[in-house]
């Protein structure tokens, strides 16, 4: 069964720095992965997703992550932290089933 | 394109009532998925409907959870009777097609058992 961890309930980052934020999986197959965000009173939006091509994957609003096999990851990064971007990543790998098996998720904080 | 759409968006009932939780996925989207985050915990999957069949119930908690979607269009998630543990966010989510589609999400309805 596949499963998910996501390193750090809560991070802070200055704005400006840079934002990671830590995903590893496991999975008995090749993965799909997801990075999801939830900003305060809203449902969940995909960031991107990684589905065997590339291995670095851009998504929305800057955002990036970069797939490794060897090291079973799948970190989320944005090299610039902005005020906006303070809400609640989740990391998700896709099932056999279809559904999703999510991480425990980040809540990132961006200080002025 | 209308997105995901749950009602209500917040409900607080007592222990022992029943609660029906409606989602509306997008138009077109045969895939619908029913998810519950418990506070501090991770979101879970808890059933998946193709069109009005239910694709996978292996996460329902229980029975006194009961979920329909009655002509393949909107479905409902009933909880029956509510107890304390059923505290939480429940997530539906819609996809056009089975793999690796993504799955649009709706807004969540916040659920408090008291």
């Amino acid at each position: 069964a596949q499963s998910v961890t996501q390193l750090g309930s809560h991070v802070s980052v200055s704005e400006g720095a840079l934002v990671l934020l830590r995903c590893n999986y496991s999975s008995s197959v090749p993965p799909y992965l997801f990075w999801y965000v939830q900003y305060p009173n809203q449902g969940l939006q995909l960031l991107l997703k990684y589905t065997s091509a590339a291995t670095l994957v851009k998504g929305i609003n800057g955002f990036e992550a970069e797939f490794k096999k060897s090291e079973t990851s799948f970190h989320l990064t944005k090299p610039s932290a902005h005020m906006s971007d303070a809400a609640e990543y989740f990391c998700a790998v896709r099932n056999a089933g279809n559904m999703l098996t999510f991480g425990g998720g980040t809540r990132l904080m961006v200080k002025p | 394109e209308a997105g995901v759409t749950q009602f209500p968006s917040h409900s607080v009932i007592e222990k022992g009532q029943t609660v029906t939780l409606r989602c509306d996925p997008i138009s077109g989207h045969d895939n619908l998925y029913w998810y519950r985050r418990v506070m501090g915990k991770e979101i879970k999957f808890l059933l998946h409907f193709v069109k009005e069949s239910k694709q996978d119930e292996s996460g329902m908690p229980n029975n006194r959870f009961l979920a329909e979607r009655t002509g393949g269009t909107y479905s409902t998630l009933k909880v029956q009777p509510a107890e304390l543990e059923d505290s939480g966010v429940y997530f539906c989510a819609s996809s056009q097609r089975t793999g690796v589609t993504e799955a649009f999400f709706g807004q969540g309805t916040r659920l408090t058992v008291v």
